[in-house]
């Protein structure tokens, strides 16, 4: 078992530049989240998938963030145009049923200058 | 709505002392609780958890108890070593594992001395 795959690891961009963060679940997991976290937030719940489906999305800060999953193996969280406050490590996650735990990817320390 | 508070840190212990970190929840319901452990460099591990009021969670020598009267689900452990070390989450779900999506605390971060 592979365990949660997010990529890159760390981002360093410019603001105003497009970011694509990148997720592979675990294989037969149903569910996929993604998280946010900051020093002053603490970790905040975006969006969550089940079966591909996005189920609640009301945790997206706003219209310059957008999710996808194309298919069962893979999510992508994008962020259109970059801004400085969007600085924070990004966690994808992935459960296999409504009852089970979650598992935790190791994050993308996004960092836009 | 829901949320969990938990003590703020850094705590710092010296190996072999009694741990102690508070977490207190506000939910409607009967949530399931949580804590997760993070390591430098890593994402968010399950630690233990409880589904049910006065289930005992434990796992590699913590333990925690869901207080329904206290709303409070306390993480101790006897002897800390220098391997916890570490940042802390209480967490809750309205479903048993989180697939709602978790509500977590702001963690504690974990500092154990030699």
């Amino acid at each position: 078992d592979a365990g949660v795959i997010q990529s890159p690891r760390h981002e360093v961009t410019e603001m105003g530049q497009e970011v694509t963060l990148r997720c592979k679940p675990i294989s037969g997991h149903d569910y996929l989240f993604w998280y946010r976290q900051t020093m002053m937030r603490g970790l905040e719940l975006l969006i969550y998938f089940n079966n591909n489906v996005p189920i609640d999305d009301s945790g997206m800060p706003e219209d310059r963030f957008s999710a996808k999953m194309p298919n069962a193996s893979f999510s992508t969280l994008k962020i259109q145009p970059s801004e400085p406050r969007d600085s924070a490590v990004y966690f994808c996650a992935s459960s296999l049923e409504m009852s089970s735990p979650l598992h935790f990817g190791n994050g993308t320390r996004l960092t836009v200058t | 709505g829901n949320s969990v508070t938990q003590m703020e840190g850094p705590v710092t212990l010296s190996e072999e002392a009694f741990l102690t970190i508070n977490c207190t929840y506000t939910a409607t319901g009967y949530p399931s609780l949580f804590w997760y452990v993070q390591y430098p460099g890593e994402g968010l591990q399950l630690l233990l958890k409880a589904t049910k009021a006065d289930d005992k969670g434990s796992n590699k020598g913590f333990e925690a108890t869901y207080r329904k009267e206290t709303t409070s689900f306390h993480l101790e452990k006897g002897s800390v070593q220098v391997s916890d070390s570490a940042v802390y989450f209480c967490a809750l779900s309205r479903s048993g594992g989180g697939a709602d999506g978790l509500t977590f605390g702001k963690g504690t971060h974990l500092i154990i001395q030699p």
